[in-house]
């Protein structure tokens, strides 16, 4: 049981250029969702996912976009990166929502955009 | 949303209690208190959550007050591994558990 796996670990991109960072959970959770952290701020919500097939905009969900078309794999495109998106991306997963849910986290991506 | 506040940073010594507050005076009555921490760099990780009775786990202890304005996580004999930052977390009453993540506080334990 691996959890919520990431990748690539670290990735530097130029302006402009494209890419999706993976994100696949094992656990067969409904929910799952992407944060990025920047530095000594806390995690904002990117885009989440309440099951296969629906996704729904977080607190800052510009330049990025989603898909989940399996409840294991939710990856988060960028379609041209801008230095605003240098960042460490979280994704998170949970079983179905609800008051009493934990969220459990990947271990990161660190994207830097130069 | 029920918004929360935590100290920027505390020190506690190897071996003792480390008791982390947290202010949430606005929380509504169906609103949980979660509390995650952060060990540099990697995701963060669930401790322990409660509504209004105190909880114990493995990991911590949440103490929350009557009134439901403040509680305070307890590490009941902290460790070098403990070092991280702790978020305290109001859940917003949505479908989707959107936690709201402040800056946290950062706890240093020192031998």
């Amino acid at each position: 049981n691996a959890g919520v796996t990431q990748t690539p670990k670290f990735q530097v991109l130029k302006t402009g250029q494209s890419m999706t960072l993976q994100c696949a959970q094992d656990m067969n959770h409904e929910y799952m969702s992407w944060y990025r952290q920047d530095p000594g701020m806390g995690l904002r919500l990117i885009h989440y996912s309440v099951g296969a097939g629906i996704t729904d905009q977080g607190e800052v969900p510009n330049g990025y976009n989603v898909s989940r078309s399996t409840t294991e794999d939710f990856p988060l495109r960028l379609l041209s990166a801008a230095p605003s998106q240098t960042s460490v991306y979280f994704c998170a997963s949970s079983y179905g929502g609800g008051a009493e849910e934990k969220l459990f986290f990947g271990s990161g991506t660190q994207l830097s955009v130069l | 949303d029920a918004k929360t506040t935590q100290p920027t940073s505390m020190d506690c010594a190897e071996g003792r209690a480390a008791n982390l507050p947290c202010n949430h005076s606005t929380i509504s009555g169906n609103e949980y208190v979660y509390w995650y921490r952060q060990i540099h760099s990697q995701g963060p990780q669930y401790i322990i959550h409660g509504l209004k009775n105190n909880e114990t786990n493995e990991m911590a202890s949440l103490i929350i007050t009557e009134d439901r304005k403040s509680s305070t996580l307890i590490l009941p004999h902290a460790t070098l591994r403990d070092t991280a930052v702790y978020y305290c977390i109001v859940r917003v009453n949505t479908g989707f558990q959107k936690l709201v993540f402040g800056t946290g506080t950062r706890l240093l334990v020192s031998p």
